[in-house]
């Protein structure tokens, strides 16, 4: 049962590189979403997709891009990193009215 | 736009004491309610959910939320916490495609 799997677990990047967080799901969820997680802000929904071709921005989109090519994938771009952009990233997955499936996170610091 | 607020930070308690983790959301639609649990370098796993129907429910690890649609509320409750209970807790509100996370209310339990 592999559930939403997240790559990679940690990761560093210098300021302006770009990288690309990687989110799969073996449940044929149609409902995928990212968010990044800050002390005392809680979980803040980055992009999400209701199905393979439809994404839209959540509530902090800038600096991300993301695409849903497949049901199962799911990633997430960073453009040009930024030290802002230091976070622990959760990919989650669901379908209406269900629960959220989170992956383990990333731990993202930008130097 | 849904938003949820968490009306406490942080919340100590003694060890077999109640306690009550407070929840008020906004939403211009029927939403569906969740609280989630995160212990530390975990990720979130789901306590409890509100779809429809009883307004109390039920969850794991002896907590249970009551919905009340007039006060849009949603509050978490346990009669008796343990010092396993020590955790970070999430409420969340589902509308259409979108879930929203509040900021957590950290709970330490004390022997």
């Amino acid at each position: 049962n592999a559930g939403v799997t997240q790559t990679p677990k940690f990761q560093v990047l210098k300021t302006g590189q770009s990288m690309t967080l990687q989110c799969a799901q073996d449940m044929n969820h149609e409902y995928m979403s990212w968010y990044r997680q800050d002390p005392g802000m809680g979980l803040r929904l980055i992009h999400y997709s209701v199905g393979a071709g439809i994404t839209d921005q959540g509530e902090v989109p800038n600096g991300y891009n993301v695409s849903r090519s497949t049901t199962e994938d799911f990633p997430l771009r960073l453009l040009s990193a930024a030290p802002s952009q230091t976070s622990v990233y959760f990919c989650a997955s669901s379908y209406l009215g269900g629960e959220a499936f989170f992956g383990q996170g990333t731990r993202l610091t930008v130097v | 736009a849904q938003s949820v607020t968490q009306l406490d930070s942080q919340v100590p308690v003694f060890e077999e004491a109640p306690v009550e983790l407070r929840c008020n959301y906004s939403s211009s639609v029927s939403v569906y309610l969740f609280w989630y649990v995160q212990y530390p370098n975990q990720g979130l796993q789901l306590l409890l959910k509100y779809l429809s129907g009883s307004t109390l429910v039920k969850g794991i690890n002896g907590f249970e939320a009551e919905f009340n649609k007039s006060q849009t509320s949603f509050h978490l409750r346990k009669p008796s916490v343990h010092i396993s209970d020590t955790a970070e807790y999430f409420c969340a509100v589902s509308e259409s495609f979108k879930t929203i996370f509040g900021a957590g209310t950290r709970l330490f339990v004390k022997a």
